[in-house]
């Protein structure tokens, strides 16, 4: 089936720990994007990429870091100079301009 | 800046009843604006793409209007069910960036 996997769904981290969510799309989309979601929030983009080997910062995307090697393949990874990642981490892929899909978003917990 | 923003935060609705939903924006440059649905714990569900060019587009008993000038959008849910309680978000893309401005959404529940 196409679609957008996010992998782990849950997720621990412990106090200075680097972390890396998965997204993996097989939709042959040209752009993908990761956001942060808190309760009762809306969602708030941290990276995005239109093509392979580029990407652009989002809102908040200091504490974060991400890759674009491969066009199918969008990881990131929460750093320890991320002081408050606990939050859902939603993952998206869309052709530029057109209807944006998502995953199912990750969980992610400091322990 | 662009923002987006959706008012109420949360609405209650018996069955049966038609409601609308609104959304607005700062930048009257947006290239298209989606409407979705994201139920508790998930991702977010497409509902309705609409372009610069369009006015409005529907689905079944969704119908989603666009008014570039006023800054504007709205989702219209005919004959509201238990099954449509989620949060309704908006998101609008600008021109000169793909990147997508989301609103905090409204909370919808849909009273038996």
């Amino acid at each position: 089936d196409g679609g957008i996997t996010q992998s782990p769904k849950y997720l621990f981290r412990k106090e200075g720990q680097n972390v890396t969510l998965s997204c993996e799309q097989n939709l042959n989309h040209d752009a993908m994007y990761w956001y942060r979601q808190d309760p009762g929030q809306g969602l708030r983009l941290i990276y995005y990429s239109q093509i392979v080997n580029d990407f652009q910062k989002g809102d908040i995307a200091e504490g974060y870091s991400v890759s674009r090697e491969k066009k199918e393949s969008f990881p990131l990874t929460v750093t320890s100079a991320q002081k408050n990642p606990t939050a859902f981490y939603l993952c998206a892929s869309s052709h530029p301009g057109n209807t944006i899909y998502f995953g199912e978003g990750s969980w992610l917990t400091v322990v | 800046k662009q923002e987006v923003t959706q008012i109420p935060a949360a609405l209650s609705v018996p069955e049966g009843e038609n409601l609308v939903l609104n959304c607005s924006f700062t930048d009257s440059a947006i290239y298209n604006l989606q409407w979705f649905r994201q139920d508790p714990g998930k991702g977010l569900t497409s509902l309705l793409l609409i372009q610069s060019s369009q006015r409005e587009q529907t689905s079944g008993r969704l119908n989603a209007s666009l008014d570039k000038s006023s800054g504007r959008s709205t989702l219209y849910i005919a004959a509201s069910q238990p099954g449509d309680s989620a949060t309704y978000l908006c998101a609008g893309a600008f021109s000169g960036t793909y990147k997508y401005i989301f609103g905090t959404g409204t909370r919808l529940k849909v009273l038996a």
